[in-house]
């Protein structure tokens, strides 16, 4: 079955500094995507990046950029230079062949405060 | 371009009464998802749509709960009769197609509140 883990419920990180926020999954099939998505307190999930199973380079989006290491199973989200605005409820989600590629899994998410 | 829209945003309601959930995805996104959260858990996919065709139904809890997705353009989630443990977050979901990376964009929510 798959599943992604969300080890950290909460992150505190200081204005302008990075951030590494961690995903691990679990699945056996060899087809897959990973995501993550921003949830603010206005409630809507905002798409931040995606990386395919296949894909040999780590993705990057901006100040976002994602650390794949399709061995250990993990997709951590980095975020560089945090803003204020970056406050917000952080979920890691994938999507496998299995699955048909459609439904989504998701983490339980981590909140991450950012503090000026 | 108009994102993903549901409505109510909030609702409260009483155990053994009746709600429905409506999603308009984004205009010419053929996929629409259903997910919830419910209170300290991960976000479950409830339910996919191929434009009016249930295309998976696997994560819908129970028969008091009804999707549909008349003509292939918006839908609605129905719980009848609603109970305590259906209280939650609904978001609904659509995606264009299956070209590139194909991320799903999600709407804002409704909040369910079952008394």
């Amino acid at each position: 079955a798959q599943k992604i883990t969300q080890t950290q419920p909460g992150m505190f990180v200081q204005e302008k500094e990075a951030v590494t926020l961690d995903c691990t999954y679990d699945t056996s099939d060899q087809s897959y995507g990973l995501f993550w998505y921003k949830q603010p307190s206005s409630g809507e999930m905002i798409f931040l990046i995606y990386q395919g199973s296949y894909d040999e380079q780590n993705a990057t989006e901006g100040r976002y950029s994602l650390n794949f290491q399709k061995a250990r199973k993990s997709a951590n989200l980095v975020i560089s230079a945090s803003q204020l605005g970056d406050s917000a409820m952080y979920f890691c989600a994938m999507r496998f062949l299995s699955g048909g590629y459609n439904k989504l899994i998701f983490g339980a998410g981590t909140r991450l405060a950012v503090h000026p | 371009e108009a994102g993903v829209t549901q409505f109510p945003s909030h609702s409260v309601i009483e155990k053994g009464q009746t709600v429905t959930l409506r999603c308009d995805p984004i205009s010419g996104h053929d996929n629409l998802y259903w997910y919830r959260r419910v209170m300290g858990k991960e976000i479950k996919f409830l339910l996919h749509f191929v434009k009016e065709s249930k295309q998976d139904e696997s994560g819908m809890p129970n028969n008091r709960f009804l999707a549909e997705r008349t003509g292939g353009t918006y839908s609605t989630l129905k719980v009848q009769p609603a109970e305590l443990e259906d209280s939650g977050v609904y978001f609904c979901a659509s995606r264009e197609g299956t070209r590139g990376i194909n991320e799903q964009f999600f709407g804002p929510g409704t909040r369910l509140t079952v008394l």
